[in-house]
């Protein structure tokens, strides 16, 4: 299995609160993504990062933001939680993006509850 | 745009039952296609995949082909048993989207599989 990690792995926060999570990857890869799952919608994407401080929005970035101040760290902030970022959250990794044929590895997921 | 329809679930099955989840996409280029599963509590994880039109992926009993005149990769199976109840998702690489390695993904397909 990757050595993918998440913290926490289920958090409970109220509408307004400022919220991070975290993805930790000891596999040295350069590639490291968001995805929100939500029933009907399978995984979307929020953010991802292709380095070290270089990161770009996904498909459903808006309030949401991220950071990577080092390659094994991807973290994901909700900067003012609300109920609509309730959700199952997961971290992926791959190896490289450049040919669209890599395996994405995934994250055991964050269950978020934003009441 | 670029987007993946999968039939709608849950397909319950009996233990060694023929498995078929119907997998479209629409997509410009020439994208990879993936299935990952889900086992419940679990991130995803890659079944198979094929980088190219008439290309099977194959895994653990599990088959599909790249079709791309029917935009097609449908996810077979001959015989299943209850270990493979999961959720199902296909996925495609964003072919418009060079260099990132992002996933489109279906809305995703529950198995279950009952003795």
């Amino acid at each position: 299995d990757a050595g993918i990690t998440q913290s926490p792995r289920h958090k409970v926060t109220e509408t307004g609160t400022p919220v991070t999570l975290r993805c930790h990857q000891t596999e040295n890869h350069r590639y490291m993504y968001w995805y929100r799952q939500d029933p009907g919608h399978g995984l979307r994407l929020i953010h991802y990062s292709y380095g070290v401080k270089d990161t770009d929005k996904g498909e459903v970035s808006d309030g949401y933001s991220v950071s990577r101040s080092k390659t094994e760290d991807f973290l994901l902030t909700l900067e003012s939680a609300t109920s609509s970022q309730t959700s199952v959250y997961f971290c992926a990794i791959s190896e490289s993006g450049t040919s669209g044929r890599e395996t994405q590895y995934f994250g055991p997921g964050t269950r978020l509850l934003v009441l | 745009g670029n987007s993946v329809t999968q039939m709608e679930g849950p397909v319950t099955l009996s233990e060694e039952a023929f498995l078929t989840i119907n997998c479209t996409y629409t997509a410009t280029g020439y994208p990879s296609l993936f299935w990952y599963v889900q086992y419940p509590g679990e991130g995803l994880q890659l079944l198979l995949k094929a980088t190219k039109a008439d290309d099977k992926g194959s895994n653990k009993g599990f088959e599909a082909t790249y079709r791309k005149e029917t935009t097609s990769f449908h996810l077979e199976k001959g015989s299943v048993q209850v270990s493979d109840s999961a959720v199902y998702f296909c996925a495609l690489s964003d072919p418009g989207s060079s260099n990132t390695g992002k996933l489109i993904f279906g809305q995703g397909t529950t198995l279950q599989v009952k003795p």
